[in-house]
């Protein structure tokens, strides 16, 4: 199927070290991708999104780069902040759909 | 105000019961979707609509009914409660495969 899988969390990083989180989707069709983000206690929320191979998403100082080569689309930003710490979601358009993966914890600490 | 909202927000309920969660959008979007959010699943579709009066099942639908008389509603009912059905439940609007717009979520219990 049209599936998304991320890496596993919890993710605990100190305040201003580097992110990746991996999300790899399989490769049927020409998916949209996106990163959603769950702060506690909240629904999703929209972090960025990329429609074609080699598209970088970008938001908040966040960026995935759409890889049709490796399947890939993962998450970086080059300083988190403790207002970073959330549940992040990869995910990829199925039909009328989004296919989510599991969620990535992350924590940031001061 | 614009946007995407679910009531209630909570709600604790018993076996057996039936319970509806509604949501409600303000952008006129066709499709709306209805998750449910467990730890160690992520989000899973329960069911989905194209436009009024057009529904489909998702991943997860067994125990639960949707209705969508309106564009701007789209009600979730646990026609017999379980206790299996415990979960955060989100309700998303959006167009067909592109980003969707999520609600806050319900918690809900079932005892």
């Amino acid at each position: 199927g049209n599936s998304v899988t991320q890496m596993e969390g919890p993710v605990t990083l100190s305040e201003e070290a580097f992110l990746t989180i991996n999300c790899t989707y399989t490769a049927t069709g020409y998916p949209s991708l996106f990163w959603y983000v769950q702060y506690p206690g909240e629904g999703l929320q929209l972090l960025l999104k990329a429609t074609k191979a080699d598209d970088k998403g970008s938001n908040k100082g966040f960026e995935a780069t759409y890889r049709k080569e490796t399947t890939s689309f993962h998450l970086e930003k080059g300083s988190v902040q403790v207002s970073d710490s959330a549940v992040y979601f990869c995910a990829r358009n199925s039909g009328y759909a989004l296919n989510f993966g599991k969620g990535t914890s992350l924590l940031v600490t001061p | 105000d614009a946007g995407i909202t679910q009531s209630p927000r909570y709600k604790i309920t018993e076996t057996g019961r039936q319970v509806t969660l509604m949501c409600h959008q303000t952008w006129s979007h066709s499709y709306m979707f209805w998750y449910r959010q467990d730890l160690g699943h992520g989000l899973r579709l329960i069911y989905y609509s194209a436009a009024a009066d057009i529904t489909d099942k998702g991943e997860v639908p067994d125990g639960y009914v949707v209705s969508r008389s309106k564009t701007e509603n789209f009600p979730l009912t646990l026609e017999s409660a379980t206790r299996s059905q415990t979960s955060v439940y989100f309700c998303a609007s959006g167009i067909a495969g592109e980003t969707q717009y999520f609600g806050p979520g319900t918690r809900l219990l079932v005892l």
